[in-house]
This record gives structure tokens, C-alpha cells and sequence, in this order.
């Protein structure tokens, strides 16, 4: 069974502090990996779609890298706002389908 | 450009009733994801479809689930005789060719609640 892990589960920061949390995979055929955004009570939206070894991608203040050799992802928020708060999901390209990872819940408190 | 739609967004069912949920992929996607968030878990994957064709089902329970996505019309997911468990958030996401690097766009889910 593919194992997508996410760490930690969940995150409480201040205002202005800076935040990272991972994301592990198989490093074998990859793909792709996926980085989502998720609100409570709306639909998960689409962050970043990373697919090369060294990959670093950024928008605004969250930005994310790519390694496909070991197996990680990270993805940086820098000067947490509380409009950040949310969870944050990962997802491994198997096959013809995204896996998601359980998840990272960020609460950033004014 | 209306993003995908998702109806109903809640629906209450009965144990034993069918439920049937409906998802209209943003247009010119046609490939469409469902995926299921049991309570206190994570997005899981059902069932992957084009259009009047399934490619993958491997996360469907094998019985009473079924989906499909006809050549004209919504993406239907189907479950008959609905039992508490069933309970759940059940999203649909949609994208032009299926890469895998191709963003998947979500609807806004619908919540099933089985009494």
C-alpha cells in the first residue's frame, strides 16, 4: 500500500512567525506531487504542482521543494498570517490518480 | 469559467435508501476524480473517470458503490442501500487530459449524512 505521510498533523504559530512542514512519498516512479490548500467547509485548492527533482516553487509568502531522491517535499510559510490558517495537503501522482496525505492543520493565532 | 459544480451540497439519507451525487466538471475537463473524507480522516481515492468510461475504480467498496460519467451530463456517484458508515464528505475534482502534472480543480463537496 503507497504511504504518503504529512508531519506534523497539526501546527499552532503566531502572527509573523515562519512555518514549515514535510511531506514523504515513495521515491520510486515518480511523477508528481501536489500541494493543496484546504479551508474548513470549502474545497481544497490547488497550491503547487512539483515534478522535477530540485523543484522549488513559490507564491507569495508559501513557497515549496522538491526532493524526488529521498522521498520529501517541504512547504515554507513565511510571516504566518491568521488568513493561513487551514490545512495544508500533499498528494503523490500513482498510476492515474492522486494519494493524499492526511494532512498538516496550521492555526496561526493574531 | 464556473469551476466544478457538486450537487446536492448536503443530502440526509436513510439507512437502506440510495443516494446519488452529481458532478459537473469545469468545462472542457473530461476527467473526473472522486474522493471520500470519512469523519476525522483524510481525502481518500474512489474512482477516476472520462467520459463514458471508468479507468479506475480500485478505491470503490465493492458493493453498492458505482459510478459513472455519460457522454452527455454530470459524473453520477451512486450508492444504493446507504447504511451509517456511508456518512461522509464525498468530493469530486476534474481535469482537462489526466496528466500528472495537471492540477485537479474540487467542487465543493457533498456531505452525506445517513440517519
Amino acid at each position: 500500500i503507497l504511504n504518503v505521510e504529512q508531519s506534523p498533523q497539526s501546527l499552532h504559530v503566531q502572527e509573523g512567525d515562519s512555518t514549515n512542514f514535510t511531506c514523504s512519498f515513495p521515491s520510486s516512479n515518480f511523477y508528481a506531487l501536489h500541494w493543496y490548500r484546504w479551508e474548513t467547509a470549502k474545497s481544497p485548492e490547488a497550491l503547487f504542482v512539483m515534478t522535477l527533482n530540485g523543484d522549488e516553487k513559490k507564491k507569495g509568502r508559501i513557497s515549496a521543494t522538491l526532493n524526488t531522491k529521498e522521498g520529501y517535499s517541504y512547504l515554507y510559510i513565511k510571516g504566518s498570517q491568521p488568513e493561513d490558517s487551514a490545512t495544508y495537503l500533499c498528494a503523490f501522482w500513482d498510476t492515474d490518480k492522486l494519494i493524499f496525505g492526511t494532512g498538516t492543520r496550521l492555526q496561526v493565532f493574531p | 469559467n464556473a469551476g466544478v459544480m457538486q450537487n446536492p451540497r448536503h443530502l440526509v439519507r436513510r439507512r437502506g435508501q440510495e443516494a446519488r451525487l452529481r458532478c459537473s466538471p469545469m468545462k472542457g475537463h473530461s476527467h473526473v476524480y472522486w474522493y471520500r473524507q470519512l469523519p476525522e480522516e483524510g481525502l481518500k481515492f474512489m474512482v477516476y473517470l472520462q467520459k463514458e468510461n471508468i479507468i479506475d475504480e480500485s478505491g470503490m467498496p465493492k458493493e453498492r458503490f458505482s459510478a459513472e460519467f455519460p457522454k452527455e451530463g454530470p459524473s453520477i456517484l451512486r450508492i444504493q442501500q446507504v447504511v451509517r458508515g456511508d456518512s461522509a464528505a464525498y468530493f469530486c475534482a476534474s481535469s482537462p487530459t489526466g496528466q500528472p502534472q495537471e492540477t485537479q480543480y474540487f467542487g465543493p463537496g457533498t456531505r452525506l449524512l445517513v440517519l
